[in-house]
């Protein structure tokens, strides 16, 4: 079974640009939840998504949004970027029906912001 | 706010030796406490979780400890592999929650 696949692994965009990022969860899982990891502020979580609604949401500002497809692949887009966006971005899918427990992470994004 | 925090940012260890991380967590409603081990380059892998009506539970050469009293947890890894190194991060969503808050994470680094 494939596992959780991100695309792109990594890009480089300058401020005031968008982004978006996609992610194709394990076959089969409905949910899938998106974080953001850097350095300084370890795992944040952005939002999570199941059957096309999004039922959390993190503390981050109306920049970061996303969506999920009839398929259960998803995007996150990611408008007027700033320098600390630079990040990795981690897409992660549960074959629960909520996404605690294990949950299946992809390789990431490495958005890196000029 | 709640917090899951690591008790050291890095622990260096010899080939063969026993590791302990170590985690607190704020929040006594969390119910639901899991360890992942993330690799260079790659996503958090999911090692093993434990349910707060557990104080121990075991699987292949790690072992996870909980003492809810102190808010505490713990990740034992026996006779350390260099495979092993990576960072670790404990988790835990908070009470009234699903969705895991993850500690800072400890870097293991074990020595040849």
């Amino acid at each position: 079974k494939a596992g959780v696949t991100q695309t792109p692994r990594y890009l480089i965009k300058t401020r005031g640009q968008q982004v978006t990022l996609s992610c194709s969860p394990i076959s089969g899982h409905r949910s899938v939840s998106w974080y953001q990891q850097t350095p300084g502020q370890g795992l944040q979580f952005l939002f999570e998504y199941f059957s096309e609604t999004q039922r959390n949401k993190g503390n981050f500002p109306g920049r970061f949004s996303g969506r999920q497809f009839s398929n259960s692949r998803s995007e996150m887009n990611v408008s007027t970027l700033e320098l600390g966006d630079s990040a990795l971005y981690l897409c992660a899918s549960s074959d629960r029906d909520r996404a605690s427990g294990e949950l299946f992470f992809g390789e990431g994004s490495r958005l890196t912001v000029l | 706010g709640e917090s899951v925090g690591l008790h050291l940012p890095t622990l260096s260890v010899q080939e063969g030796d026993n590791s302990i991380i170590n985690c607190a967590y704020s929040n006594s409603a969390s119910d639901y406490f899991i360890w992942y081990k993330q690799e260079s380059g790659k996503g958090p892998q999911f090692i093993i979780d434990i349910r707060s009506n557990m104080d121990k539970r075991q699987g292949q050469r790690v072992t996870v400890l909980l003492n809810k009293t102190v808010k505490h947890l713990s990740l034992q890894i026996a006779a350390t592999q260099p495979g092993d190194s990576a960072v670790y991060f404990c988790a835990a969503p908070p009470g009234g929650s699903y969705i895991p808050t993850f500690g800072r994470g400890t870097s293991l680094i074990v020595h040849p």
